[in-house]
């Protein structure tokens, strides 16, 4: 399978504990992104990486929040001291730039989805 | 600041009927636009997309209209099957490279 992979599909964990996601994008991809979705919303802009920089952070993230990508590779997405209201689908996708930075589809994985105990 | 929206949450279409789902931005300097599937469970899912130096765009079954002067978006589909109940998004992209997307429209296919 040479689409977007992300690793676990599910997590159940207690409030205050500490998550890590991980997504393996399509391996041509230069751009890596981050989204949360809510059960009956759109997906939410959490960060994206040009390979290993990391260009953009939504304000919405807490510190309790960080994303690496530190080979411009896999990505991963650490939740610290978990809350409730933390529950929620983590999307990643990837995507191509192309000439002049502009950017072509987004390949999304399937989500790993959090449930905050 | 930066919004998409969607007219309806929900639509429901017979079988075989065209499907008609319209979406609202706000930022003029969104120049692509990309329409997704989800279902139940899974990532979203690109259907067609559209540059803002484009009026319309076909792809099989599904055509997008984007009229730049009042900010909307639709996405068509043709002769709508069962197959294609889900909800979908509108996203756009400009000024920055991050995607916003709308809430969603959930799509009911009656038999």
């Amino acid at each position: 399978d040479t689409g977007v992979s992300q690793d676990p599909r599910h997590k159940i964990t207690k409030r205050g504990q500490n998550v890590t996601f991980r997504c393996d994008p399509i391996s041509e991809h230069n751009r890596l992104y981050w989204y949360r979705q809510t059960l009956g919303q759109g997906p939410e802009f959490l960060t994206y990486f040009q390979n290993e920089a990391q260009l953009e952070k939504s304000r919405l993230l807490s510190d309790r929040f960080s994303a690496e990508r530190p080979k411009g590779s896999f990505s991963t997405l650490e939740i610290q001291r978990t809350e409730q209201g933390d529950s929620a689908m983590y999307l990643c996708a990837s995507s191509l730039a192309g000439d002049r930075g502009r950017t072509g589809e987004l390949f999304f994985g399937e989500g790993s989805r959090l449930t905050v105990l | 600041g930066e919004s998409v929206g969607l007219h309806l949450p929900t639509l429901s279409v017979q079988e075989g009927d065209n499907s008609i789902i319209n979406c609202a931005y706000s930022n003029s300097a969104s120049d692509y636009f990309i329409w997704y599937k989800q279902e139940s469970g899974k990532g979203p899912q690109f259907i067609i997309d559209i540059r803002s130096n484009m009026d319309k765009r076909q792809g099989q079954r599904v055509t997008v209209l984007l009229n730049k002067t009042v900010k909307h978006l639709s996405l068509q589909i043709a002769a709508t099957q069962p197959g294609d109940s889900a909800v979908y998004f509108c996203a756009h992209q400009g000024g920055t490279y991050k995607y916003i997307f709308g809430t969603g429209t959930r799509l009911k296919v009656l038999a």
